[in-house]
């Protein structure tokens, strides 16, 4: 098994440019989700998903969409990239709502500027 | 939602217990202790969770106190490997409650060679 895998690992995007996160998974988890990490804090969820074609809205939401279309995919698109968007993003999924132990992908280290 | 209390830093030499403390006093009945860990430069990984029992696993340890307000994670022999960002999570289980992480800042643990 790959877990969950990100990619890219490093982005730089001008403002205004629009682009798309990939997040995978192969052990047929239900329940994925996107967070964001900025310098010095904890993760903040930005969105999540409870299976396939059913997503809902974290605490930071804005400027970013989602969509999940298979089970095993859960990509985040930034609609037009800001500088406050600069941060780390973390995919992260578990196999249903109540299960105990969620994976995380590596990361993808996303500059704006 | 119920908060997390956890000192910002903690210090220990190599192969010497760890205690990490956390503070919930607000943790409702049906609210499990989760502990993730963040390695530098990685994305968080589960520990270990708990409701009211001591529990343990090859990780670790958790120690909850018998009115659950508190909870120590206790790594029996730290090594190098084990500095990171060690985060305590309450999470409910039961169906509609809060099934969502929420990471505060946690607690930089530095191990000393």
């Amino acid at each position: 098994n790959a877990g969950v895998t990100q990619t890219p690992k490093f982005q730089v995007l001008k403002t205004g440019q629009s682009m798309t996160l990939q997040c995978a998974q192969d052990m047929n988890h239900e329940y994925m989700s996107w967070y964001r990490q900025d310098p010095g804090m904890g993760l903040r969820l930005i969105h999540y998903s409870v299976g396939a074609g059913i997503t809902d809205q974290g605490e930071v939401p804005n400027g970013y969409n989602v969509s999940r279309s298979t089970t095993e995919d859960f990509p985040l698109r930034l609609l037009s990239a800001a500088p406050s968007q600069t941060s780390v993003y973390f995919c992260a999924s578990r196999s249903g709502l109540d299960t105990y132990e969620q994976y995380f992908g590596p990361g993808t280290r996303l500059t704006v500027t | 939602d119920a908060k997390t209390t956890q000192p910002n830093s903690m210090e220990s030499n190599e192969e010497e217990p760890v205690h990490l403390p956390c503070n919930h006093s607000t943790i409702s009945g049906t609210d499990y202790i989760h502990w993730y860990r963040q390695l530098p430069s990685q994305g968080p990984e589960y520990v270990i969770h708990g409701l009211t029992s001591n529990v343990n696993n090859r990780m670790a340890s958790l120690a909850i106190a018998e009115d659950r307000k508190s909870s120590t994670l206790i790594l029996h022999r730290a090594t190098l490997r084990d500095a990171a960002v060690y985060y305590c999570i309450l999470r409910g289980h039961s169906g509609g409650s809060n099934y969502k992480l929420t990471f505060g800042k946690g607690t930089l643990l530095t191990v000393n060679p």
